[in-house]
């Protein structure tokens, strides 16, 4: 089975800080990432995903990520953060080696706190 | 509200009893998903339906949990004598193939 690792559980930043969550994924299987965010009282949703392609992903709320095959990385980035991006941030891949978005395994999650 | 929709939000119950949580998926989606997630933790997934049948179940599935998905559209996740480690969030998605899985809000459950 495949996981992901996630370095920070916490952060926390000013706003237009910019920002930078780490994940790194195990070796082997097709690789394809995910990055979801739970905003308070929210529902998981994506952020944005890499299957293939260019390394470098746009999501939504002007989130993106760089794929780095050579790091084994996918971090998350944001030039300036705003107070409403305070939520807890998943990084994911399919727990097996078929690839697609079968079922996902998750990282531990970083709590991202905003302050004003 | 066209979501991933589930119910009971919340379930309290005792060590022993049976519960049963049911997920509604997005009505085109073929394939449904379900996750246990606990505090501190990225959600751990548990089996995974294309459209009535389960295609794959996690060793985290001990023979206590069941789920089904009898007609490809709603799904239900049963847990019988219920155990304190049972306590979690039981998340629910679903998606069109292999696309973007939707996550539901959860099903919190309490053991006592």
């Amino acid at each position: 089975a495949q996981s992901v690792s996630q370095h920070n559980h916490h952060v926390i930043l000013s706003e237009a800080a910019s920002l930078e969550l780490g994940c790194n994924y195990s070796y082997g299987g097709t690789v394809n990432l995910f990055w979801y965010v739970q905003y308070p009282g929210q529902h998981l949703q994506l952020l944005l995903k890499y299957f293939s392609g260019d390394p470098l992903v746009k999501g939504i709320k002007g989130f993106e990520a760089e794929f780095i095959k050579s790091k084994f990385s996918f971090n998350l980035r944001k030039p300036s953060v705003q107070w409403s991006d305070t939520a807890e941030y998943f990084c994911a891949r399919p727990l097996y080696s078929g690839g697609g978005a079968d079922g996902l395994t998750f990282g531990k999650g970083t709590h991202l706190i905003i302050q004003p | 509200d066209t979501g991933v929709s589930q119910d009971p939000r919340h379930k309290i119950t005792k060590r022993g009893q049976n519960v049963t949580f049911r997920c509604d998926p997005i009505s085109e989606h073929n394939r449904l998903y379900w996750y246990r997630q606990t505090l501190g933790q990225g959600p751990e997934f548990l089996t995974y339906f294309q459209n009535e049948a389960q295609l794959e179940k996690s060793r985290l599935l001990s023979d206590r949990f069941s789920a089904e998905r009898p007609k490809g559209s709603f799904s239900t996740l049963e847990i019988q004598r219920t155990e304190q480690g049972d306590s979690a969030m039981y998340l629910c998605a679903s998606s069109l193939g292999r696309q973007e899985q939707f996550f539901g809000p959860g099903t919190r459950l309490t053991v006592l």
